[in-house]
């Protein structure tokens, strides 16, 4: 059974620090792999898809990273600011097309 | 640009009581799924739907039905409510399933008394 492991649970730093974020899956046989953003009382936002044949994807000051066979991707956050405050959320898409989460990464920027 | 609306946004239900969630979708979207959301935890989905007319089990559907009668409508219902299905409800479409991204409502937060 596929799972989906995001550490830390919770991140806090200061503003303008590059950051990077973890998530770790166990079954290597995924489609996709999901970033989303989740702000308190409201919906997600997707911020990156990579797929499975894909090593990389690009987003302004976000770059996602994938290693299918290690189960592992990293989402980097550049120059991070007050405004990146959220709830990052990964998520992959396995061999039943469903997709399959972790908890997230609760992450604090302070000004 | 409306994307994905649930209604309501928030509901106490009392245990035994009924209720249905309403996810309306105005991108065309094939694919439709409902998830809860608790503290801790990674979302789980209950069910989906690949297209109007159809809908599938996803990991935690007991307790839970739907339908699919509109290609932009997918109802999720209680039909008996409990404390356990106290949660944050979301849900999602997307156009082809696992080769695109995925787009959610806000949230519907239920708390079950």
């Amino acid at each position: 059974k596929q799972e989906v492991t995001q550490i830390p649970a919770a991140l806090s730093v200061p503003e303008g620090e590059n950051l990077v974020l973890n998530c770790s899956f166990t079954d290597s046989a995924i489609y996709n792999l999901q970033w989303f953003r989740q702000d308190p009382g409201k919906g997600l936002t997707s911020l990156l898809l990579i797929q499975s044949s894909q090593r990389e994807q690009t987003s302004g000051r976000l770059n996602a990273s994938l290693d299918k066979s290690s189960g592992r991707s990293t989402l980097y956050i550049a120059a991070s600011q007050p405004g990146d405050s959220a709830t990052y959320l990964c998520a992959v898409m396995d061999s039943n097309y469903q997709l399959i989460w972790g908890a997230g990464t609760k992450l604090i920027i302070k000004p | 640009n409306a994307g994905v609306t649930q209604t309501p946004k928030f509901r106490v239900l009392k245990t035994g009581q009924s209720m249905t969630l309403l996810c309306a979708q105005d991108m065309n979207h094939e694919y439709m799924y409902w998830y809860r959301q608790d503290p801790g935890m990674g979302l789980r989905l209950i069910h989906y739907s690949v297209g109007e007319g159809t809908t599938a089990k996803g990991e935690v559907p007991d307790g839970y039905n739907v339908s699919r009668l509109k290609k932009q409508n997918f109802l999720l219902g209680l039909e008996s409510a409990a404390p356990s299905q106290t949660s944050v409800y979301f849900c999602a479409s997307s156009y082809l399933g696992a080769r695109t991204e995925a787009f959610f409502g806000q949230g519907t937060r239920l708390t079950v008394v």
